[in-house]
């Protein structure tokens, strides 16, 4: 597609329960990220893949956080056992090789936990 | 560890100032720089891309400038208009495929 597309837009949990977010990066890009950005706070990366190779998971805050890949296509990033300390805008990015290619976000994934 | 700043935190000018807009990191060792804006409640949009060899980008009223030596980048808005009101945040990459760090943001409000 043309952009970076993430779904849902919105999603309210229940704490305990588990959640699942997708995002489809843009055609072609081979790396994908993941980043949360708390109410009023900057961007924490969480995870990123880049093609074949294993994934950076060095910013996931806790076991409870887990991402997939399949190839360089879409991406979901599933939460066990939500938080009410989960609650962020979960933001994915996909980008190109080479110098050229920034970062090209999408809208985010806003979770709130009750 | 790069660590990366953005000052002022917050900016408020009367619609037609200029803007300008600091960031600054800690590790010279970059591969390039970006600037973005985000609105309330709304994801990320690109607007500048500064690759290492680079020194500026421009793109309209924007300007952003790369000073890597002095761990330096910064964006001029010109002419500011109140659709400028967001909150402006750089970051950047230190290799190939790595993960972009991000500065705090600034956020700015144009008044009408």
């Amino acid at each position: 597609g043309a952009g970076v597309s993430q779904s849902p837009s919105n999603k309210v949990t229940e704490k305990g329960k588990d959640v699942e977010l997708r995002c489809d990066p843009i055609s072609g890009h081979t790396a994908l990220y993941w980043y949360r950005q708390r109410l009023g706070q900057g961007l924490e990366f969480l995870i990123y893949f880049q093609g074949n190779s294993a994934p950076d998971k060095s910013g996931l805050p806790s076991d409870r956080f887990s991402a997939e890949r399949t190839g360089e296509s879409v991406s979901t990033l599933t939460i066990q056992r939500t938080q009410q300390e989960d609650s962020a805008v979960y933001l994915c990015a996909s980008r190109g090789q080479g110098s050229l290619y920034g970062y090209t976000f999408g809208s985010g994934t806003r979770l709130t936990v009750v | 560890k790069q660590e990366v700043t953005q000052i002022p935190a917050a900016l408020s000018v009367p619609e037609g100032e200029n803007l300008v807009l600091n960031c600054s990191f800690t590790d010279s060792a970059i591969y390039n720089l970006q600037w973005f804006r985000q609105d309330p409640g709304k994801g990320l949009t690109s607007l500048l891309l500064i690759q290492s060899s680079q020194r500026e980008q421009t793109s309209g009223r924007l300007n952003a400038s790369l000073d890597k030596s002095s761990g330096r980048s910064t964006l001029y808005i010109a002419a500011s208009q109140p659709g400028d009101s967001a909150t402006y945040l750089c970051a950047v990459i230190k290799a190939a495929g790595n993960k972009l760090t991000f500065g705090g943001g600034t956020r700015v409000l144009v008044k009408p």
